[in-house]
């Protein structure tokens, strides 16, 4: 059951935009509008950022984004908080193995 | 408030046995399907297992599959994830969280997790 693929990190300045990539196969990230994301600060619950590819729950701010092109999908964000320091990690649904995260990308504010 | 709270972990031996549990309130308890992720140390996270809203369907993930079960009271608003035959790879924070009403749901809120080491 292999993880999708994540960049290890990403690092930008207070105020720029980053984008992650998550890249899986047509079994899950491609065949499915069931990306999620999700922001984890060490030692405390994980996050629901975006659902479905694109959508924002209820109280996420507006700064982050999601897409998907084929078998990758990306999370933006935009005007980097200090705050937004974190793993983030993607998930999709897989038809085989129901459920799969990414390998996880450690965003660093500089 | 939805909360998850997450009991059971710690010490084991390789072989032995451990009852995670997973208490649940501030929503509809039997509405929605219930998962357990793990995060290894220094580890990305990893789906383990889920069950639907009133119990009748479940899944793991490969490598916990026939020693692992999960099972639900809905009486007590709690999920128990049983894991046997524990290893030492099984060492990981688990964490409930909470799935939608369909199995490919996001997980939109979870609990702060509970540490399983397996070790000598």
């Amino acid at each position: 059951q292999s993880a999708l693929t994540q960049p290890a990190s990403v690092s930008g300045s207070p105020g720029q935009s980053i984008t992650i990539s998550c890249t899986g196969t047509s079994s899950d990230v491609g065949g499915y509008n069931y990306v999620s994301w999700y922001q984890h600060h060490p030692g405390k619950a994980p996050k629901l950022m975006i659902y479905d590819v694109s959508n924002r729950p209820s109280g996420v701010s507006n700064r982050f984004s999601g897409s998907k092109s084929g078998n990758t999908a990306s999370l933006t964000i935009s005007g980097l908080q200090a705050e937004d320091e974190a793993d983030y990690y993607c998930s999709s649904y897989r038809s085989s193995s129901f459920y799969v995260f990414g390998t996880g990308t450690k965003v660093t504010v500089l | 408030e939805v909360q998850l709270v997450e009991s059971g972990g710690g010490l084991v031996q390789p072989g032995g046995s451990l009852r995670l549990s997973c208490a649940a309130s501030g929503f509809t308890f039997t509405n929605y399907w219930i998962h357990w992720v793990r995060q290894a140390p220094g580890e990305g996270l990893v789906w383990v297992s889920h069950i639907n809203g009133d119990g009748s369907s479940t899944n793991y993930a490969d490598f916990v599959k026939g020693r692992f079960t999960i099972s639900r009271d809905n009486a007590k608003n709690t999920v128990t994830l049983q894991m046997n035959s524990l290893r030492a790879e099984d060492t990981a924070v688990y964490y409930c969280a909470k799935g939608g009403s369909y199995n490919w749901n996001p997980l939109d809120y979870w609990g702060q997790g509970t540490l399983v080491t397996v070790s000598s």
